[in-house]
């Protein structure tokens, strides 16, 4: 049974801080792993999706990278900003989305 | 793009009501999901459709819950009777299709209260 499990659950940095976000899972026979973000009182947001032959994706100042063999991602997010605070999702598919927990994320002014 | 549109946004009801949420896909989108989300559970699948034909229903906790896609761009999920432990917030989300590079596009959700 797969299990995502994302770590930290929450996170608070000063604007500008550049900092790394991470998802781990159990099964790798995944389709793809997706990042989404969710600001409160919304739906989800597709942020990133990466196959499961690709290595990583890129978009703006967001980074995410895919190990499948240690079942592992990461999303790096480059110069913060207030902007950013909301909850990170990540997600992997396999013949269906599972979800983590998330990390909420707080950045300072 | 309208992007997909779920109704109510809140509802609140009583224990024992007849509970309907509603959700209009994205046009051309062959695949339709409905999720939960609790704070103590995160966000778990419910159900979902892949060209109007239920896949999946494992996640459909109870015979209370019920879902059907009447049309390629409309799905509904009732709850019957309703249950204070049903309190969550429902989203729905679809897709061009399942297992690809393609995301899933999720609406606002709807946040569902029974007393």
């Amino acid at each position: 049974k797969q299990e995502v499990t994302q770590i930290p659950a929450a996170l608070s940095v000063p604007e500008g801080e550049n900092l790394v976000l991470n998802c781990s899972f159990t099964d790798s026979a995944i389709y793809n792993l997706q990042w989404f973000r969710q600001d409160p009182g919304k739906g989800l947001t597709s942020l990133l999706l990466i196959q499961s032959s690709q290595r990583e994706q890129t978009s703006g100042r967001l980074n995410a990278s895919l190990d499948k063999s240690s079942g592992r991602s990461t999303l790096y997010i480059a110069a913060s900003q207030p902007g950013d605070s909301a909850t990170y999702l990540c997600a992997v598919e396999g013949y269906k989305l599972i979800f983590g927990s998330g990390t909420r994320l707080l950045v300072r002014p | 793009d309208a992007g997909v549109i779920q109704s109510p946004r809140h509802e609140v009801t009583e224990m024992g009501q007849e509970v309907t949420l509603r959700c209009k896909l994205i046009s051309g989108h062959n695949s339709l999901f409905w999720y939960r989300q609790t704070m103590m559970r995160g966000l778990e699948l419910l159900i979902y459709f892949n060209n109007n034909v239920p896949i999946d229903d494992s996640g459909m906790p109870e015979d209370r819950f019920s879902a059907k896609m009447p049309n390629a761009s409309f799905s509904t999920l009732k709850i019957q009777p309703s249950e204070p432990r049903d309190s969550a917030v429902y989203f729905c989300a679809s897709s061009l299709s399942i297992g690809s590079d393609q995301p899933q596009h999720f609406g606002d959700g709807t946040r569902l209260s029974i007393l």
